[in-house]
């Protein structure tokens, strides 16, 4: 089992809706968690953080997280073209040196 | 504060051609990363160094070597570049378990 899960994608969705990405964790102890966004040739950017179960907003974009199911996801609403990307769940296991990226989920939004 | 920067920007090497990829970074940032990503695939980690003087291997880092040069300055070295080494090469750095910051990366071709 690889300790960052990400569907791969494509996904596909209209402008104007609601894109919903997600990502799953295998370390249980795991304390912090990342959204970036990569454009085509690009270098990866942070869109959010969250560090606690819940919910947490900013403009468009909310993250939720939930700890006892591992799981960790990003909505953005209002979807725009420019939001077309992949976007890289990241978690920082408990202990660990180093962060540990999905796969990423390729978005592409359609007008 | 010019975040991560990373020299070159591309590069073109022949088989068995060395070369350094330069990063550093001006935000008192512990860790430093180096990774590479080939076309649609995820990040991989090569390198990283937690801390000023540490050093440590990550997924792929058979046919590089990395310095620590100061707490600024981590640097990347192909001693004998192979096509298989073509890649973009993304340096990144951190405090402890918070945000990660990328470079804006070197593109590098190895014919």
């Amino acid at each position: 089992q690889k300790e960052v899960e990400q569907n791969s994608g494509p996904l596909s969705v209209p402008e104007g809706a609601i894109a919903s990405l997600n990502c799953t964790y295998s370390d249980r102890g795991s304390q912090s968690f990342f959204w970036y966004r990569q454009y085509s040739g690009k270098s990866p950017e942070l869109i959010m953080f969250i560090y606690s179960n819940g919910d947490k907003e900013d403009g468009r974009f909310t993250a939720q997280l939930n700890k006892a199911s591992q799981y960790v996801s990003l909505l953005i609403r209002d979807s725009q073209p420019s939001d077309s990307a992949t976007y890289l769940c990241a978690v920082w296991p408990q202990g660990a040196q180093k962060l540990v990226f999905g796969q990423g989920t390729r978005l592409t939004i359609n007008p | 504060n010019a975040g991560v920067t990373q020299t070159p920007k591309f590069q073109v090497l022949k088989t068995g051609q060395s070369m350094t990829l330069q990063c550093a970074q001006d935000m008192n940032h512990n860790s430093m990363y180096w990774y590479r990503q080939d076309p649609g695939m995820g990040l991989r980690l090569i390198y990283y160094s937690a801390s000023e003087g540490t050093t440590d291997k990550g997924e792929v880092p058979n046919g590089y070597n990395v310095s620590r040069l100061n707490k600024r300055e981590f640097s990347l070295r192909l001693e004998s570049a192979a096509p298989s080494q073509t890649s973009v090469y993304f340096c990144a750095s951190t405090v402890s378990t918070d945000t990660q910051y990328f470079g804006p990366g070197t593109r590098l071709t190895v014919l």
